[in-house]
């Protein structure tokens, strides 16, 4: 069964402290996509990034950098210098293999307050 | 296209009313999502249609709820004989679905539901 598990309930850094936010997945497809969302205060889903289970290079996007590991089945998210304006709920999910729903497995988030 | 719309925004509604949601997918998808949100929770899959048709229903969809897509384009869920435990922020999503793949996963801002 297909699980996703983010431990950090809740993390406060100080503006400008880099800090980064663990996923930890269970599937038993070997096709799946991970991804990683965010969600303000208003509530709408801000997506991310999605990575496929081919692809373990890790990706960088200005401050935000992803972390893939099959090997810990992990996929962590780092956020560098980080601003007033990150502080969200951000939410890890899998989506399994190629045909089906596709539906998204989601965590249960890590509440992020950045403080300045 | 300015992407996934959701009507209304806020619902408030007496327990054992019938409410009705709204979602307009982006025009060129042809997979759309429900999923449901409880307060601290992330997510949960609730049913998605491909086109018009209805593929995959969760067991979290009780009798009492019910899904459309007549056209294949714009989607309602109704809640019949509202409970306090439907008190939750729903949220459609839609993607494209071709090739085998899924592409352009998107979340509108939801409706968050409160039954008193």
């Amino acid at each position: 069964a297909q699980k996703v598990t983010q431990a950090q309930t809740e993390i406060s850094v100080v503006e400008k402290e880099d800090v980064t936010l663990d996923c930890v997945y269970e599937t038993r497809d070997t096709t799946y996509y991970l991804f990683w969302y965010k969600q303000p205060p208003s509530g709408e889903l801000v997506f991310l990034i999605r990575r496929n289970s081919f692809d373990e290079q890790n990706e960088i996007s200005g401050r935000y950098s992803w972390n893939f590991q099959k090997s810990t089945s992990s996929f962590n998210f780092t956020i560098t210098a980080s601003q007033v304006v990150d502080s969200a709920v951000y939410f890890c999910a899998l989506s399994e293999g190629q045909t089906g729903a596709n539906n998204l497995f989601f965590g249960t988030g890590t509440r992020l307050t950045v403080i300045p | 296209d300015t992407g996934v719309s959701q009507n209304p925004r806020h619902k408030i509604t007496k327990r054992g009313q019938n409410v009705t949601f709204r979602c307009d997918p982006i025009s060129e998808h042809n997979r759309l999502y429900w999923y449901r949100q409880t307060l601290g929770q992330g997510p949960e899959f609730l049913t998605y249609f491909q086109n018009e048709a209805q593929l995959e229903k969760s067991r979290l969809l009780s009798d009492r709820f019910s899904a459309e897509r007549p056209k294949g384009s714009f989607s309602t869920l109704e809640i019949q004989r509202t409970e306090q435990g439907d008190s939750a922020m729903y949220l459609c999503a839609s993607s494209l679905w071709t090739g085998g793949h899924n592409y352009g996963y998107t979340f509108g801002s939801g409706t968050r539901l409160t039954v008193v």
